[in-house]
Parts: structure tokens; C-alpha cells; sequence
């Protein structure tokens, strides 16, 4: 069964500092994987995705990230760190199962941009 | 391009009713998926529909059902309410066609069972 780790339930980080944001995922197969952004009272806004194609994914927002296929990560990071990046992100991986993408998430990573 | 969009925002029930929360699909999409988020978790697959049919299905019990119309927009329906239902529902959908099959989220309602 695929499964998504998010190391850190709360991450806080100076303003302008590099943002890190750890997901492990289990996988049988090459997944499909995603991160998501929550701010509150809000649905998901996506980030960014890997589907196989470079494993250095550029998002939205400065946000990138990297697929290690050796390591099963796929950490989120961000060079300088604004006020407005406080929010929830989760991490999700899309299996290729039974015809269907649905979305397992990680449990989700608070950060928190202190002045 | 309208976006996903989900109704009531928020909702309040009491223990053992029933509820129907609604979702309109993005232009173009075919598939909506349903998902629930308890409160500090992330979210939790319940299932997915595609062409008005149910096409997969998370670890929830049968109260849970739903329904697709020809406009792709759908509800979830949930009977016999619980304490622990209360939650974030969130929507998503996506064109089934389309080779990534990226989901777009609404921005959810929050249901309340006391």
C-alpha cells in the first residue's frame, strides 16, 4: 500500500531563511507525487508535481522540490522564506491503481515565518 | 474558467441526521473526488466518481454515498451522523482524460455534528 511520511508536524523559520519540508512516500511502483498548499479556512492550492518527467520540480511561489527515487523523498524547499508562505502543506502521492488517481496525503506540515 | 466550487460553507448537524453537501466540477472536468479532513490531519480519500459511477472508494463505512449528475457536478451524502464526522469535505476534480489527471480542490465545507 502507498503511504506519505511528513517529517515535522511544525516547522518554523526566520523570515528570508531556507525553507525545508520533509515527505518520504512508499510506493511499489513510480509514483505520481504533489505538494499542496492549505492557508486557513481555505481548500488545497497545488504547488507543484512530479510525473516523471525531471526529478527537479519548479512550483509556484518559489517553492521546488526534488524526487530521490534511491531515498523515496521528495522534500519541499524554498530559498528565502516570506511572511505570507505561513500555512499548512501537505504532501500527497498518486498511485497508479484499479484505473483511478486518487490522492493519499501526508498528515501535513505546519510553518510558521517568524519576523 | 470557473473554478471548483462547494456548498453550504459551513454546516451544523446534530448526532444521528442526515446531511448533503454539494459540489460543482471546473469547466472540462469529469471525475470528483471527495475527501475528508479531520481536524489537524490531512486529507482522507472517501471516494470518486466518474461518468455518474463510483470508481473507487477509501475505507468508509456505507453511509457515506454519493451521487454524479450529467453536468459532472455531484453530493456526498452522509446518514446517521457521528461525532466523528465532523470535518473539512473537501471536493476535487479533474478530467480523467488528460494523461497527469491533476485534481483541483474547492475550498471545502466545514461540517459541524454535535
Amino acid at each position: 500500500a502507498q503511504s506519505v511520511t511528513q517529517l515535522g508536524s511544525h516547522v518554523s523559520v526566520s523570515e528570508g531563511a531556507l525553507v525545508l519540508l520533509r515527505c518520504n512516500y512508499s510506493s511499489s511502483v513510480p509514483p505520481y507525487l504533489f505538494w499542496y498548499v492549505q492557508y486557513p479556512n481555505q481548500g488545497l492550492q497545488l504547488l507543484l508535481k512530479y510525473t516523471s518527467a525531471a526529478t527537479l520540480v519548479k512550483g509556484i511561489n518559489g517553492f521546488e522540490a526534488e524526487f530521490k527515487k534511491s531515498e523515496t523523498s521528495f522534500h519541499l524547499t524554498k530559498p528565502s522564506a516570506h511572511m505570507s508562505d505561513a500555512a499548512e502543506y501537505f504532501c500527497a502521492v498518486s498511485p497508479f491503481s484499479g484505473g483511478y488517481n486518487k490522492l493519499i496525503f501526508g498528515a501535513g506540515t505546519r510553518l510558521a515565518v517568524h519576523p | 474558467e470557473t473554478g471548483v466550487t462547494q456548498s453550504p460553507t459551513h454546516l451544523i448537524k446534530t448526532r444521528g441526521q442526515q446531511v448533503t453537501l454539494r459540489c460543482s466540477s471546473q469547466s472540462g472536468h469529469n471525475t470528483v473526488s471527495w475527501y475528508q479532513q479531520a481536524l489537524g490531519q490531512g486529507p482522507q480519500f472517501i471516494f470518486q466518481y466518474y461518468r455518474e459511477e463510483e470508481n473507487g472508494r477509501g475505507n468508509f463505512p456505507p453511509r457515506f454515498s454519493g451521487l454524479q449528475f450529467p453536468n459532472y457536478s455531484s453530493e456526498l451524502n452522509v446518514n446517521a451522523l457521528e461525532l466523528d464526522d465532523s470535518a473539512l469535505y473537501l471536493c476535487a476534480s479533474s478530467n480523467r482524460e488528460r494523461a497527469n489527471n491533476e485534481q483541483f480542490f474547492g475550498p471545502g465545507t466545514r461540517l459541524t455534528v454535535l
